[in-house]
């Protein structure tokens, strides 16, 4: 089965930028692997923020975007703030009905 | 605004079947072009999507998970299931359900529930 790849960790700084990845064990993701975007704090179930590769959940501020950069997904925060200190998931849609959580990054802003 | 809220035993013993229920309010769970999804995360590690039920009953489910899992809807209760056989430890999670578009907009998610497998 094909493994989805993400970053085990990250840091930033406040008000600076980082950009997560999406991959895959084999191949290249393009749009048509639907790329979405969740984030998690402790406790708490996910909050989605980006869904097709670049559409923002509602609410959800614009310093979050997501885009394709290279041959893997990307999710980028621009101007992160303390509160984004959490756990970042994409998922995957692998065709025939079957999605795929990456094992997920813990986002650290300090 | 649709809201989704999972139920069923905190605990479950090991070879027995997990059941579980994601109650849909705000919403009909039989409009709209919607996959009715389960996903699940033991303490400490990532997400992992267990399946899908869209409104006709058709299904998908996770191949390393297909030969013990059953997910139905019941339209009358607007509510949706799971089933889980032959438990072990290794299931012990918090159990999410969630509601996507047949776009990939994972739209709504309910708060989870942990279930424990254990004797």
């Amino acid at each position: 089965q094909t493994v989805v790849t993400q970053e085990p960790s990250f840091s930033v700084s406040p008000g600076g930028t980082v950009t997560l990845t999406c991959g895959l064990s084999s191949g290249s993701v393009s749009t048509t692997y639907y790329p979405s975007w969740f984030q998690q704090t402790p406790g708490q179930a996910p909050r989605t923020l980006i869904y097709s590769t670049n559409s923002r959940s509602s609410g959800v501020p614009d310093r979050f975007s997501g885009s394709i950069l290279g041959s893997k997904a990307a999710l980028t925060i621009t101007g992160a703030q303390a509160d984004d200190d959490s756990d970042y998931y994409c998922v995957l849609y692998m065709g025939s009905g079957i999605w795929v959580f990456g094992g997920g990054t813990k986002l650290t802003v300090l | 605004q649709v809201q989704l809220q999972e139920s069923g035993p905190g605990l479950v013993k090991p070879s027995q079947t997990l059941s579980l229920t994601c109650t849909v309010s705000g919403g009909s769970i039989n409009s709209g072009n919607y996959y009715w999804s389960w996903i699940r995360q033991p303490a400490g590690k990532g997400l992992e999507w267990i399946g899908r039920i869209y409104t006709s009953g058709s299904t998908n489910y996770n191949p390393s998970l297909k030969s013990r899992v059953t997910i139905s809807v019941d339209t009358s209760k607007n509510q949706f299931s799971l089933k889980l056989s032959s438990v072990t430890a290794a299931d012990t999670a918090v159990y999410y359900c969630a509601r996507v578009t047949g776009g990939g907009f994972w739209t709504s998610w309910g708060q989870g529930t942990l279930v424990t497998v254990s004797s």
